[in-house]
């Protein structure tokens, strides 16, 4: 099993552009997150999704979308870039979610800065 | 927003020291998690703990949640270089789909 994949690993955009992230697993979990992490700090939560079809918003969604048609992907998008999205950006699934105790398994990250 | 504090925010010892460093929050969790995180990779789960005072120990690290479930340790015992990297602690908040992080400790051992 390959995990938790994320790509790019790095990005650079200039201010008003998009993207998006890509991110999938291939554990067959049902509950998929979208965490940002600023230099120093811990994690905040964008998005997360309990299963396809289903998306809520976390701590800071604005500025970003998702979207979740299967159970394996779940991309995040900027669409209109901007410096205080410079980040690192964070992928991670779970069978099921935090109130049965299960843990997160992370992509690797993706460094993302707007210039 | 239930908020979990850690500290020390930084912490550089000598190889072979001990340590511990804190999770703290005003609010109480049905359980913590503890993750390490090196450098260009994601967080990796290190332990969970559900009863209010229990110690569990993974080699020399020993995790301790508070008898009121407000708060966690994790102590080191004579730490090694190995050891390097950013500790996040991780709190649910009864019944809640996701888990809160903490601020993190990055912790440096000198060799």
């Amino acid at each position: 099993n390959a995990g938790v994949t994320q790509t790019p690993k790095f990005r650079i955009l200039k201010i008003g552009q998009s993207m998006t992230l890509q991110c999938t697993q291939d554990m067959n979990h049902n509950y998929m997150y979208w965490y940002r992490q600023d230099p120093g700090m811990g994690l905040k939560l964008i998005y997360y999704s309990v299963g396809a079809g289903i998306t809520d918003k976390g701590e800071v969604p604005n500025g970003y979308n998702v979207s979740r048609s299967t159970t394996e992907d779940f991309p995040l998008r900027l669409e209109l870039a901007a410096p205080s999205q410079t980040s690192v950006y964070f992928c991670a699934s779970s069978y099921a979610g935090a109130q049965d105790n299960e843990k997160l398994f992370f992509g690797s990250g993706t460094q993302l800065s707007v210039l | 927003t239930q908020l979990l504090e850690q500290s020390p925010q930084f912490l550089s010892i000598q190889e072979g020291e001990n340590l511990t460093v804190y999770c703290n929050s005003s609010s109480v969790f049905s359980s913590l998690q503890w993750y390490r995180q090196e450098p260009g990779e994601g967080p990796v789960l290190l332990v969970t703990v559900v009863t209010g005072g229990e110690v569990k120990k993974l080699k020399r690290l020993t995790f301790q949640f508070g008898d009121a479930r407000k708060d966690s340790s994790l102590h080191i015992t004579a730490a090694q270089p190995g050891d390097t990297g950013l500790y996040l602690c991780a709190g649910d908040n009864f019944g809640n789909e996701k888990l809160t992080f903490g601020t993190g400790t990055r912790l440096t051992i000198i060799p």
